[in-house]
């Protein structure tokens, strides 16, 4: 089945800790998306990638870091820089370039807590 | 003032009734709009979206909207507990490659 799949499901980080969440798509997508939600909020842009070897910050990046060494993969580290790491996260894909119009696709999130 | 706004309800209708859930966004060269509807403790799914003024319609759900007003709507006929969720509006602003989201408007169906 073609999808979006992020791991872990939940994760705790301790002080001090980088931490690496997961988002691997198999939509054949060339864009894709890191969003952060806390409780009551809508989403918020941390970065996203239109192309394999770049990527460009979003709203609240700082704290975090990513990398797209392939189409089907962009990992999100939340750095030990990142004071308030607690959230929802959540990737999305889609066609992007010329068709950047195109509804965004979301995997099923990755819940971030501190230890 | 907010890029997207939506009145965070909850807004609570019986079963059977018509829901409306409305947005307004502040960057008038938007160009696509789209609905995510999220249960609890889950990620959004596409309901529906809209590029152009006017209704679209898709089975019990309607999108309208109105870019000289800069407001976005979604209708849900025959209000099914099912539907009860958050109602999250995104816009597809000028120059912008990602979407910006409201806060979100909580539906409440009663049966």
């Amino acid at each position: 089945d073609g999808g979006i799949t992020q791991s872990p499901k939940y994760l705790f980080r301790k002080e001090g800790q980088n931490v690496t969440l997961s988002c691997e798509q198999n939509l054949n997508h060339d864009a894709m998306y890191w969003y952060r939600q806390d409780p009551g909020q809508g989403l918020r842009l941390i970065y996203y990638s239109q192309i394999v070897n770049d990527f460009q910050k979003g709203d609240i990046a700082e704290g975090y870091s990513v990398s797209r060494e392939k189409k089907e993969s962009f990992p999100l580290t939340v750095t030990s820089a990142q004071k308030n790491p607690t959230a929802f996260y959540l990737c999305a894909s889609n066609l992007g370039s010329g068709n950047s119009n195109q509804p965004q696709h979301f995997g099923d999130g990755t819940r971030l807590s501190i230890l | 003032q907010k890029e997207v706004e939506q009145n965070s309800g909850p807004l609570s209708v019986p079963e059977g009734a018509i829901a409306s859930l409305n947005c307004t966004y502040s960057d008038r060269g938007s160009q696509s709009f789209f609905w995510y509807r999220q249960y609890s403790g889950k990620s959004p799914e596409l309901i529906m979206f809209i590029y152009s003024n006017g209704d679209k319609e898709d089975g019990r759900f309607t999108a309208q909207l109105n870019k000289a007003s800069q407001y976005v709507s979604l209708l849900i006929r025959d209000s099914q507990p099912s539907d009860s969720a958050t109602y999250l509006c995104a816009v597809k602003g000028t120059g912008r490659r990602a979407l910006t989201f409201g806060s979100g408007t909580r539906l409440q169906v009663q049966p």
